[in-house]
């Protein structure tokens, strides 16, 4: 079955340090893959997306790239901000898993704490 | 235009009752989604509706939840004889069928 990996938190940085958050995965068609983000107190939003191979998805200074060759996509962001602050959530969706649903599998999710 | 809604926002029962969540979806969208999130399980697949087509639901934890989607529009979500790890977010989300998937503030339910 499909699975998402991501590592594990809590994530704690000083402004404009840069971000890296692993996230493998693992599908048995060829999935599409996204970055949700939870802001305290809020609904998930979805920061970013990639579809195929070697795709860059980017947002609000937020980017990863899906490699199929390691399986991951890894979310990076240059110099985060304390309005970063939220939990993280690697996905991904394959239509090949369901009966013609699109449903995401999520990691567990990364804490991200950004301190003045 | 506005979002998904979800109602109640918050619902607090006794174990053994039973409970109704409701979605409402963005107009238009004919996927609906539901997910529960947890301490202990994370984010989970529950059902899938598409336009008339059979639900897919094969997330179900078990019997006890069922769902239906009136008009290829509002959705309720019953659990029955609620459980105490029952106890979870219930997030709904819709799509405009391949699309991006938008979702709910959702309904926290906690079961005493």
């Amino acid at each position: 079955g499909n699975s998402v990996t991501q590592m594990e938190g809590p994530v704690t940085l000083s402004e404009e340090a840069f971000l890296t958050i692993n996230c493998t995965y693992t599908a048995t068609g060829y999935p599409s893959l996204f970055w949700y983000v939870q802001y305290p107190g809020e609904g998930l939003q979805l920061l970013l997306k990639a579809t195929k191979a070697d795709d860059k998805g980017s947002n609000k200074g937020f980017e990863a790239t899906y490699r199929k060759e390691t399986t991951s996509f890894h979310l990076e962001k240059g110099s985060v901000q304390v309005s970063d602050s939220a939990v993280y959530f690697c996905a991904l969706s394959d239509l090949c898993s369901g009966a013609g649903s699109y449903q995401l599998t999520f990691g567990k999710g990364t804490k991200l704490s950004v301190i003045p | 235009g506005a979002g998904v809604s979800q109602s109640p926002s918050n619902k607090v029962t006794e174990k053994g009752k039973d409970v109704e969540l409701r979605c409402d979806p963005i107009s238009g969208h004919t996927a609906l989604y539901w997910y529960r999130q947890s301490l202990g399980q994370g984010l989970e697949f529950l059902i899938y509706f598409q336009g008339n087509s059979a639900p897919d639901k094969s997330g179900l934890p078990s019997d006890r939840f069922s769902a239906e989607r009136t008009g290829g529009s509002v959705s309720t979500l019953t659990i029955q004889r609620t459980q105490q790890e029952d106890s979870a977010v219930y997030l709904c989300a819709s799509s405009a069928t391949a699309g991006e998937q938008y979702f709910g503030p959702g309904t926290r339910l906690t079961v005493t």
